[in-house]
């Protein structure tokens, strides 16, 4: 079993929707909790931080973090064509930054 | 401010050949890791080097290898190049590194490597 799990998709959305990015965890140790959106043949961009339980927001962006549960999401209000691109969980545990496997989204006009 | 610098951009390569690839860090970072994208297996961490020492090593083979000069710049290496080590090899950069917490980790544009 992975350490991280994240669902592949792809996901495909209408534009405006709104888009639930999800990872389950099995290591109890993970402390910091990041998502990062990349695009085709582009390296990861670092959207969202975060290292306790709740919710995080940054404009269309929110972050959330269970860690009883061991779960973390992103959601995307408002989705546009621009979101189109691959979104990667990621999690830090010591000195080692683990990657869920991607879930390509892409928003339609 | 400048961001990650990864240079070659792209490259391609024979079986049994090396290669080695170079990450310049954003100014101030001390802490230089590395990583390998592939469709199959996603982005695995390989190591990372902080003020020149590794740090800590990915379950990579020993043909996978690097080092990191006192102005943080990082080199990777890879030795008898296989089929499999064609993907992308991504540098990032922090200031603390990935045990420092409470900072972020920024990644180039990465390297792509093609072995024939």
């Amino acid at each position: 079993q992975k350490e991280v799990e994240q669902d592949p998709g792809p996901l495909s959305v209408p534009e405006g929707a709104i888009v639930s990015l999800n990872c389950t965890y099995s290591n109890s140790a993970f402390q910091y909790f990041m998502w990062y959106r990349q695009y085709s043949r582009k390296g990861p961009e670092l959207l969202m931080y975060t290292y306790s339980s709740g919710n995080k927001e940054d404009g269309r962006f929110t972050a959330q973090v269970d860690k009883s549960s061991k779960y973390i999401s992103l959601f995307i209000r408002d989705s546009q064509p621009s979101d189109s691109a691959t979104y990667l969980c990621a999690m830090t545990v010591t000195d080692k930054l683990i990657f869920g496997t991607g879930t390509r989204l892409q928003v339609f006009p | 401010k400048a961001g990650v610098t990864q240079t070659p951009r792209y490259l391609i390569k024979t079986r049994g050949q090396q290669v080695t690839l170079s990450c310049s860090p954003i100014s101030g970072h001390r802490s230089v890791s590395w990583y390998q994208q592939t469709p199959g297996q996603g982005l695995q961490f390989l190591f990372e080097y902080f003020s020149e020492t590794q740090r800590n090593k990915g379950n990579f083979p020993g043909r996978f290898s690097g080092r990191q000069f006192s102005n943080s710049r990082s080199e990777m290496n890879v030795s008898t190049l296989e089929l499999g080590d064609s993907a992308l090899y991504l540098c990032a950069s922090s200031l603390a590194g990935l045990a420092g917490g409470g900072n972020t980790i920024y990644f180039g544009e990465g390297s792509w490597l093609t072995v024939v």
